[in-house]
């Protein structure tokens, strides 16, 4: 199975900082098929990208995706207190589909 | 709108059985996979398996093959993953989700709130 690594652990920013997230494949992950999550203390996970690139309903341009092949990244221009957060990523282009270990958006 | 609501928590002894249930409402319930995602204390998440609702076909993740059964009742809009005989290393978060299925996987696009099982003697 496809191993997903997410770095880094943990990224300490102020809001209205640019949060850049990496999730590295061990092998390709075919058609783009990567989707990132978020999940905030005691809640679910929600969907916020899919395809590598393209957003969920309801999520806002602040979030972006992008990357193909094993490099994928999650970028949110501006932080917004909501946004604090861990985030995962997650590969469905081979099975069974797996997700990374997480990282963890903090408050600075 | 979409939703999806999770059977409540439970706390069983090793060696019990459970069935916990996921109904969906507010889409097509028979033309969108459905599955499940745990979550262990402090962990991340890990995908269970998948069912389709039209015709009950399913697929696991070969770490919980065997370990535990998906399920659906579509007359219902219910689905369910029940252990026949749990062990304390269960203790998880467990998340229903709507699935949008390609041919090698799929990603979870609504899901539920979460149904925490405890297993302890």
């Amino acid at each position: 199975e496809i191993v997903l690594t997410q770095s880094p652990g943990t990224l300490s920013l102020s809001p209205g900082e640019r949060a850049t997230l990496s999730c590295r494949a061990s092998q390709s992950v075919s058609s783009s098929s990567l989707a990132w999550y978020h999940q905030k203390p005691g809640q679910a996970p929600r969907l916020l990208i899919y395809g590598a690139s393209s957003r969920a309903t309801g999520i806002p341009d602040r979030f972006s995706g992008s990357g193909s092949g094993t490099d994928f990244t999650l970028t949110i221009s501006r932080l917004e207190p909501e946004d604090f957060a861990v985030y995962y990523c997650q590969q469905y282009g081979s099975s069974p589909p797996t997700f990374g270990q997480g990282t963890k958006v903090e408050i600075k | 709108e979409v939703q999806l609501v999770q059977s409540g928590a439970e706390v069983k002894k090793p060696g019990e059985s459970l069935k916990i249930s996921c109904k969906g409402s507010g889409y097509s319930f028979n033309s969108h996979w459905i599955g499940w995602v745990r979550q262990m204390p402090g962990k991340g998440l890990e995908w269970m398996g998948i069912i389709y609702p039209g015709d009950s076909d399913s697929r696991y993740s070969p770490s919980f093959q065997g370990q535990v059964t998906i399920s659906v009742d579509k007359t219902i809009s219910t689905a369910y993953l029940q252990w026949s005989s749990l062990k304390a290393s269960d203790t998880a978060m467990y998340y229903c989700a709507r699935f949008m299925a390609y041919s090698s996987g799929c990603y979870g696009d609504y899901w539920g709130q979460g149904t925490l099982v405890t297993v302890s003697s």
